[in-house]
This record gives structure tokens, C-alpha cells and sequence, in this order.
């Protein structure tokens, strides 16, 4: 089975420039989620979708960044315009939202973006 | 709010050493635990999971169990390989039903181990 599908693998860009990540999550998990890692902050949640629906984006840092989830299976990270601070290993990651038993969320192999 | 605490590496071992990696959680609820794995280059995968107060989650001769008098959940190993070389992530997801709000993961800042042949 195919698993989460993130694009770009690699990003250089220029500060000022847009950025849009992508990701496709696993066929049938109903919840999405964007991660940031960087060395100084570790993992961090930036949004979270359940159901195409966004749930908490109390970690997305600032208005820069914005997420969308059109349809189960898209969902897109963009960051305009972007900043050398923002340099990070992107990760989106999704899971099958159920009652008991806890839930395992699955990762991309993540966006490594790098602001110059 | 909830939290994962893992002790700070980096760590290096030889070959088949014994292996521990320490985490404690506070959690309003009542959590699920996990162990992620990171390889060099790569995203995280999941290596091993517990849902319930003694339960103990094991793969590939990891083991770790699910204490909720003392909120931990270890990771351990017998016998460590090269190959086991990454950084190990300790996280929790809260559950509704135990009176979290979702199912975010939060995570704990991660342990680098290198293993030597």
C-alpha cells in the first residue's frame, strides 16, 4: 500500500518567494497532520485536519503559513512569503480517526525546505 | 497541557550492548504511547505502541511497557545493531474518552543513538 505522499522532497528557494508543500495521505485515514522539525524545536504540530475539516492550528507560527485540505485525499502547506527562519524538514502525517484503542499516525518521508 | 520528557543524547553504544532510553509523560488524560524512528534522510516510522497501563509494545527486540504509576514508558533493547543507528522519538496521543480533547501527537525532543561495529 502506498503510504503518505509528500512533494517537493527538496526545496531551495529564495526569501520572498511563495513556497506550497503537498501532501496525499493514505487511502481511507480521515485525519491529517502538518509537523515542522527543526534542530533547535524538535517536532512541532502546526495544523491539524479530522475529516477535511481543520481542527487546531494553534501551531502554525504566524500568517505566513496557511493549510488547506480540499478533499480527503490533498492537502496543501504554504508559506508566503518565506523567511530563512522557516528552513525546516516539513512533515505531514495521517491517521484513521477511532474510539478506542488509540490511533497510530502514519509520516511522509517529509519536504526539506531550505530558505536562502 | 501534555508532555513527553526523553532523556538527551546523544547516545553511543557498541555492538550488542543493552540499550535504554527513558521517557515520562504528563498527560490530563489517560494516553496512548508510542516510539517513532527516524533514520538519516527519512520520515518517522512507528516502532512500537501501548494503550493501556501495563501493556507492553515490542518490535524488532524493542521493547518498552506502559507505567502509569511512575508515567513512563522506556524503550529497551537486549542487544543493539549498527543498523539501529537513528533518532527515537517518545510520544503520546490524548483520546476523547479519556478526557483529551483529539488524538494529536505530541512529542519528545528525540534521541539520537549510534551503535559501532
Amino acid at each position: 500500500d502506498a503510504g503518505v505522499i509528500q512533494s517537493p522532497r527538496h526545496e531551495v528557494t529564495e526569501m520572498g518567494q511563495e513556497v506550497t508543500l503537498r501532501c496525499k495521505p493514505i487511502s481511507g485515514h480521515n485525519s491529517l497532520f502538518w509537523y515542522r522539525q527543526t534542530m533547535m524545536r524538535g517536532l512541532e504540530l502546526l495544523i491539524y485536519f479530522n475529516n477535511n475539516v481543520p481542527i487546531d492550528d494553534s501551531g502554525m507560527p504566524e500568517d505566513r503559513f496557511s493549510a488547506k485540505m480540499p478533499n480527503a485525499s490533498f492537502s496543501t502547506l504554504k508559506i508566503q512569503p518565506s523567511e530563512p527562519r522557516d528552513s525546516a524538514v516539513y512533515f505531514c502525517a495521517s491517521s484513521i480517526r477511532r474510539g478506542l484503542g488509540g490511533n497510530t499516525i502514519y509520516f511522509g518521508e517529509g519536504s526539506w525546505l531550505t530558505v536562502v | 497541557g501534555d508532555s513527553v520528557t526523553q532523556m538527551e543524547g546523544p547516545v553511543t553504544l557498541s555492538e550488542e550492548a543493552f540499550l535504554t532510553i527513558n521517557c515520562t509523560y504528563t498527560a490530563t488524560g489517560y494516553p496512548s504511547l508510542f516510539w517513532y524512528v527516524q533514520y538519516p534522510g527519512e520520515g518517522l516510522q512507528l516502532l512500537l505502541k501501548a494503550t493501556k497501563a501495563d501493556d507492553k509494545g515490542s518490535n524488532k527486540g524493542f521493547e518498552a511497557t506502559y507505567r502509569k504509576e511512575t508515567t513512563s514508558f522506556h524503550l529497551e533493547k537486549g542487544s543493539v545493531q549498527v543498523s539501529d543507528s537513528a533518532v527515537y522519538f517518545c510520544a503520546l496521543s490524548d483520546r476523547p474518552d479519556s478526557g483529551g480533547s483529539n488524538y494529536k501527537l505530541t512529542f519528545g525532543k528525540g534521541t539520537l543513538l549510534t551503535v559501532n561495529p
